[in-house]
């Protein structure tokens, strides 16, 4: 049962556009979401992340938002840059004892092309 | 300096050996992690320890034993390796338990022949 989903494993933008990579969840206590990124041969990095009480968060050219109805957030990559290139991963944690618990979705591959 | 540093960075082994993975983080964190990447890329958590004390035990086979001889190391050891062992091994920590922002190894490529 993935209660985080990434249902692109892959996307490519030009250089310069914007770049949105997708998530979905389905347990509604998570509280807190994240972004991270990957390059090959390392582990993922912190990129970004939002609680549940808000539905936007700004960071440079990333912006999260999160749309608690329909239980799906997404990264904007505004413009894109060929060193964006990476995989991106969403995870979501829940309250309480199960807080220290990151739940990862499978990736998203994305490639910006110059 | 690396914040978070895995040895080794792969391994190779045949099945049915015993192999560990060493972690260490200098961040002062204290909570570590393990997770597990698989052929699907899924990105699994295995156990946590928050100052040395196990907090998360997934449903993992218990040939995995994590060890945690104080809060800057968090070492994994698998017994009787099988090939579906093989995957990718990431330890993280993060500064408080309850929150985000993990800070991630490079991981650990296994490879069980």
């Amino acid at each position: 049962d993935q209660q985080v989903k990434q249902n692109s494993p892959s996307l490519s933008v030009q250089e310069g556009r914007i770049s949105i990579l997708n998530c979905d969840y389905t347990n509604s206590m998570f509280d807190y979401f994240l972004w991270y990124k990957k390059y090959p041969a390392e582990g993922p990095t912190f990129l970004i992340s939002i609680s549940s009480i808000k539905d936007k968060n700004e960071d440079g050219r990333f912006t999260v938002f999160l749309n608690k109805s329909a239980k799906h957030l997404s990264l904007h990559i505004v413009p894109s840059q060929p060193g964006d290139s990476a995989v991106y991963f969403c995870a979501a944690s829940g309250a309480g004892n199960q807080g220290g618990k990151l739940i990862f979705g499978q990736g998203t591959e994305l490639s910006v092309k110059p | 300096d690396t914040a978070v540093s895995q040895t080794p960075k792969y391994l190779v082994t045949q099945m049915g050996n015993d192999k560990s993975i060493k972690c260490e983080q200098n961040l002062g964190h204290d909570t570590m992690y393990w997770y597990k990447q698989d052929s699907k890329k899924f990105l699994k958590i295995m156990f946590s320890y928050n100052n040395k004390e196990l907090i998360i035990n997934e449903t993992v086979p218990n040939r995995f034993s994590p060890k945690s001889p104080d809060k800057a190391h968090l070492n994994l050891h698998i017994n009787s390796l099988e090939l579906g062992d093989s995957a990718v091994y990431f330890c993280a920590s993060s500064q408080l338990w309850g929150a985000g922002g993990y800070t991630f190894g490079s991981g650990t490529r296994l490879t069980v022949v």
